[in-house]
């Protein structure tokens, strides 16, 4: 079974370009989510897709963040205009069964994001 | 307050020695625990659930103390490869994950 795959592993770009993130969860998995670290914090919750719709999107910084997941399968996560402020790893993790809280998550290695 | 404290470290321990990692978390409503292991520049992934009872996985035991709000991680036997930052997690409903710091764990030979 093919893992949580996410692209670019990299990105380096300029204060105010535009970057867009994506994500491919393991198929068959209902459950995408977005979290970032930011250089030392933890990581933190940015938005949650059931399937094709927003469940919650409480984590999003603000709307410079533009979360998609068309037809509910992979993810794109686009920063518009990136600010330094937005550097760090954004991690993607997909689950399959909504509403078992013991339910794993499975991460992503994460896109290192970074902003000069 | 952050949800979830934990003490960073670094733990240097030497092999085969026996460390605890705790944790404490704020919201006394949340559902269920885990531990999180984070090596260097990878993504974080599930080491073991956290349950009222305890459970033990190997070399590995967690508790967690609703009362107080406390989870523990007791790892016997270092390995070095267990050397890795160990990432306590809460679930803040619909696996809306609140992660601690992490606490970075050194084990040396």
């Amino acid at each position: 079974e093919a893992g949580v795959t996410q692209f670019p592993s990299h990105s380096v770009i300029e204060k105010g370009q535009t970057v867009t993130l994506r994500c491919d969860p393991i198929s068959g998995h209902d459950n995408l989510y977005w979290y970032r670290r930011v250089m030392g914090k933890e990581i933190k919750f940015l938005l949650h897709f059931v399937k094709e719709s927003k469940q919650d999107e409480s984590g999003m910084p603000n709307n410079r963040f533009l979360a998609e997941r068309t037809g509910g399968t992979y993810s794109t996560l686009k920063v518009q205009p990136a600010e330094l402020e937005d550097s760090g790893v954004y991690f993607c993790a997909s689950s399959h069964e909504q509403g078992n809280y013991n339910s794993p998550l499975h991460f992503g290695n994460g896109t290192r994001l970074t902003v000069t | 307050r952050k949800e979830v404290e934990q003490d960073p470290g670094p733990f240097n321990v030497p092999e085969g020695a026996t460390v605890a990692f705790n944790c404490t978390y704020s919201n006394s409503a949340s559902q269920s625990f885990f531990w999180y292991r984070q090596d260097c520049r990878k993504e974080p992934k599930l080491l073991m659930s956290v349950y009222s009872s305890g459970n033990e996985d190997g070399r590995f035991t967690a508790q967690l103390n609703r009362a107080s709000q406390y989870i523990s991680l007791l790892i016997r036997d270092s390995k070095l490869s267990d050397s890795a930052t160990y990432l306590c997690v809460v679930n803040g409903g619909f696996q809306k994950l609140v992660f601690g710091t992490g606490t970075r764990l050194l084990v040396s030979p």
